[in-house]
């Protein structure tokens, strides 16, 4: 079966620009999730999406992040305007439905972004 | 909440020399606990998970990994190494108790693998 497909792979902006990327889990796969990773940290939740319903977006900062899942399948994470910080690997990441592999996660390559 | 702290941010090693990853995590729950591989600009891949059961988890790759609940330990091991495994491994948690939509993920800091020939 086909993974988490994520675009662009990479992107460069300035500050104060925006930018958005996508996101198609695996298919059938109901939850979705966008992790930051900072280089040298580990991925940390931005949001987490059930079908199109947000399920927890406490690390998102909303003044200048938010994503959406509008008809449940694919996923838009904007930032705007961004700032230096903001420079990391947004990775996307999908899990089944069922009871029994719920609790696994399946990530795409990620976006790497810089931001100048 | 939940933290994962992995001791050692780099470790090199020859190959085919053994290797430990130590992963120490804290929660008031209880987990499950994953070691994922992270290869350059690629995404992460699972290596190995622990759920329930026997303590020792067999993965991907010739790696193992034993849960030590007392020692709040999930450490990653692998008896003889290949040029191929240069990668940063993350160890990550995640709430025993799955929600209907899944379970957030708390990762490690990553350890840099680095193998020598």
């Amino acid at each position: 079966e086909a993974g988490v497909a994520q675009s662009p792979r990479y992107k460069i902006i300035e500050k104060r620009q925006s930018v958005a990327f996508w996101c198609n889990p695996i298919s059938g796969h109901a939850t979705l999730y966008w992790y930051q990773q900072i280089l040298g940290q580990g991925p940390k939740l931005l949001i987490q999406f059930q079908n199109n319903g947000v399920v927890d977006d406490s690390q998102l900062p909303k003044d200048r992040f938010s994503a959406e899942r509008l008809k449940g399948v694919d996923s838009t994470l904007k930032i705007q305007p961004a700032k230096l910080e903001d420079s990391a690997v947004y990775l996307c990441a999908s899990s089944p439905p069922r009871f029994a592999g719920r609790e696994t996660q399946y990530f795409g390559p990620g976006t790497r972004l810089l931001v100048l | 909440a939940q933290s994962v702290t992995q001791l050692d941010s780099q470790v090199p090693v020859f190959e085919e020399a053994p290797v430990e990853l130590r992963c120490n995590y804290s929660s008031s729950v209880s987990v499950y606990l994953f070691w994922y591989v992270q290869y350059p600009n690629q995404g992460l891949q699972l290596l190995l998970k622990y759920l329930s059961g026997s303590t020792l988890v067999k993965g991907i790759n010739g790696f193992e990994a034993e849960f030590n609940k007392s020692q709040t330990s999930f450490h990653l091991r692998k008896p003889s190494v290949h040029i191929s495994d240069t990668a940063e491994y993350f160890c990550a948690v995640s709430d025993e108790a799955v929600k209907a939509a899944g379970n957030k993920l708390t990762f490690g800091g990553g350890t840099r693998v680095l193998v020598k020939p």
